[in-house]
């Protein structure tokens, strides 16, 4: 049972914008900040953003993401058929000791 | 350039233990802590912990305490991940993953993965 929830399924036509939300707690996504990964079919986790809003190298400014209190969103716009993939949000969970946390998983379909 | 070069494929019968290995290079191996994480088959990752290559303390997700270890070999770069007594539930894609420097927790390297079966 992921401990971050995000819808699991969002599907768009080539260009238009889609979003995935991410909703945690006070102590996950609440007090700390955000990391999305793109997962295509097979291969590894690959970072899109990290601390909320920071886009990864080399990562189209296509990708954007935000977050307003203990919830997270990601955006892509101008959806391209190389968008098809799962899509996951990750945190860190308390402080010092605390643990990461994934989501649940989200995938992109481009009709 | 960074890379994380993990181990190959793995079948294992109930109960026998298996060793991952994660081979980093591209960078200096102690500068960064190696993540464990794990993707069940059709399912999200989930995060098993970490280990500082500075000190080799390994910590523990609390669903991996016990049959999971974490290990080094800095004159290798080579971090290890063993289970022992294995369960069909351990059944998954295991990935190493660089934790980016910094004070904003994230992976910005992950290995390939590597697929442990455990069956009869």
């Amino acid at each position: 049972q992921a401990v971050l929830t995000q819808p699991p399924s969002v599907s768009g036509t080539p260009g238009q914008r889609v979003t995935i939300s991410c909703s945690g707690s006070s102590s996950n996504i609440g007090s700390n900040t955000v990391s999305w990964y793109q997962q295509l079919p097979g291969a590894a986790p690959k970072v899109l953003i990290f601390g909320n809003n920071q886009r990864a190298s080399g990562v189209p400014d296509r990708f954007s993401g935000s977050k307003s209190g203990t919830s997270a969103s990601l955006a892509i716009s101008g959806l391209q058929s190389e968008d098809e993939a799962d899509y996951y949000c990750a945190a860190w969970e308390g402080s010092m000791n605390g643990r990461g946390v994934f989501g649940s998983g989200t995938t992109v379909t481009v009709l | 350039q960074v890379q994380l070069v993990q181990s190959g494929s793995e079948l294992k019968k109930p109960g026998a233990s298996v060793k991952v290995s994660c081979e980093a290079s591209g960078y200096t191996f102690t500068k960064y802590a190696i993540n464990w994480i794990r993707q069940a088959p059709g399912q999200g990752p989930e995060w098993m912990g970490w280990i500082s290559t500075k000190t080799g303390n390994p910590t523990y997700a609390q669903a991996f305490t016990g049959r999971f270890v974490f290990s080094l070999d800095t004159s290798v770069s080579t971090a290890y991940l063993q289970i022992s007594s294995l369960k069909a539930e351990d059944t998954a894609v295991y990935f190493c993953a660089r934790e980016a420097g910094g004070l904003i927790w994230h992976f910005d390297f992950w290995g390939r993965g590597t697929l442990v079966t455990v069956s009869s």
